[in-house]
C-alpha cells in the first residue's frame, strides 16, 4: 500500500472552478513533488518543495499554485484551468530533495477540466 | 544530454518468458539508475535501482544489468508473469538527486 495518499482520486471542473489537490505523507520525509502525468507518457515535474520551501518551479503556469502547510501535507490550488491541463496529477515524496531517486509516489489525481 | 532513451516502446511475452527493456543515456553525470513498475490508474513504484560501480543487480525475479561503457542499462524480468503486465520507466539522476528525469516508458503485456 502506497504511504502518500492524494485526495480527491478524481476530479471534474470547469474552466473557471477553483479547487485544490491534496497529498498527505507521514514517512517522514522532507521532500515533496508535484507531477502531472499524460496518458502513454512518463510523468513531468512541476514542483519540488525541499523542508517546507519551494525549491523548483518548471515553468509551470500560474494558474497551479503549490502549498507546503507543513512537513506533511502538499496541496495544488487550480484555477482557470484549461481543457489541456486534464491529465493524472501525482504526488510524491522523498527523504530529502537530494534522494530524487527514491520516490514515493501516490496513486494519483484524475483531473478532468471541461 | 538529459534525456534517458528506452526500447522497445511496447512489448509482449509469453507467461515464464523474459522480459528485457533497455534504456540509454548520454549524460556521464547521471549517477544513480532506478526502474519504476507503474500500474494503470496507480502512481509509480520503485522496482530496483543501480549505480554505475556495479555491473548487475538482482532482486527476486529482477535483474538490471548496466554497462558503463556503453552507457545502457536493461531491466530483466526473469520467469515473467501476468501480474508484471505494467509500463516500466527507466530514470537517471545526478549526484544529489538533480535533473532526475524519467524514460518515456515500455508497456509490458504477459500472456497467461
Amino acid at each position: 500500500d502506497t504511504e502518500v495518499t492524494q485526495t480527491p482520486k478524481h476530479l471534474v471542473m470547469g474552466m473557471t472552478n477553483k479547487k485544490s489537490l491534496k497529498c498527505e505523507q507521514h514517512m517522514g520525509h522532507r521532500a515533496m513533488y508535484w507531477y502531472k502525468q499524460k496518458a502513454k507518457k512518463p510523468p513531468e515535474l512541476m514542483f519540488v518543495y525541499s523542508y517546507e520551501k519551494l525549491s523548483i518551479n518548471e515553468s509551470v503556469p500560474s494558474r497551479f499554485s503549490p502549498e507546503c502547510p507543513n512537513s506533511s501535507l502538499l496541496n495544488l490550488h487550480l484555477h482557470a484551468l484549461q481543457p489541456e491541463d486534464s491529465a493524472l496529477y501525482l504526488c510524491a515524496s522523498s527523504l530529502r530533495a537530494r534522494d530524487t531517486g527514491e520516490l514515493f509516489f501516490g496513486e494519483g489525481s484524475r483531473l478532468t477540466v471541461l | 544530454q538529459q534525456q534517458v532513451k528506452q526500447s522497445p516502446q511496447s512489448l509482449i511475452v509469453q507467461k515464464g518468458g523474459i522480459s528485457i527493456i533497455n534504456c540509454a543515456y548520454e549524460n556521464t553525470a547521471f549517477d544513480y539508475f532506478p526502474w519504476y513498475q507503474q500500474f494503470p490508474g496507480k502512481g509509480p513504484a520503485l522496482l530496483i535501482a543501480i549505480r554505475p560501480d556495479v555491473s548487475e543487480k538482482k532482486e527476486g525475479r529482477f535483474t538490471i544489468s548496466f554497462n558503463k561503457s556503453a552507457k545502457q542499462f536493461s531491466l530483466h524480468i526473469m520467469d515473467s508473469q501476468p501480474g508484471d503486465s505494467a509500463t516500466y520507466f527507466c530514470a537517471a539522476s545526478k549526484p544529489g538527486g538533480q535533473n532526475f528525469v524519467f524514460g518515456p516508458g515500455t508497456r509490458l503485456s504477459v500472456l497467461p
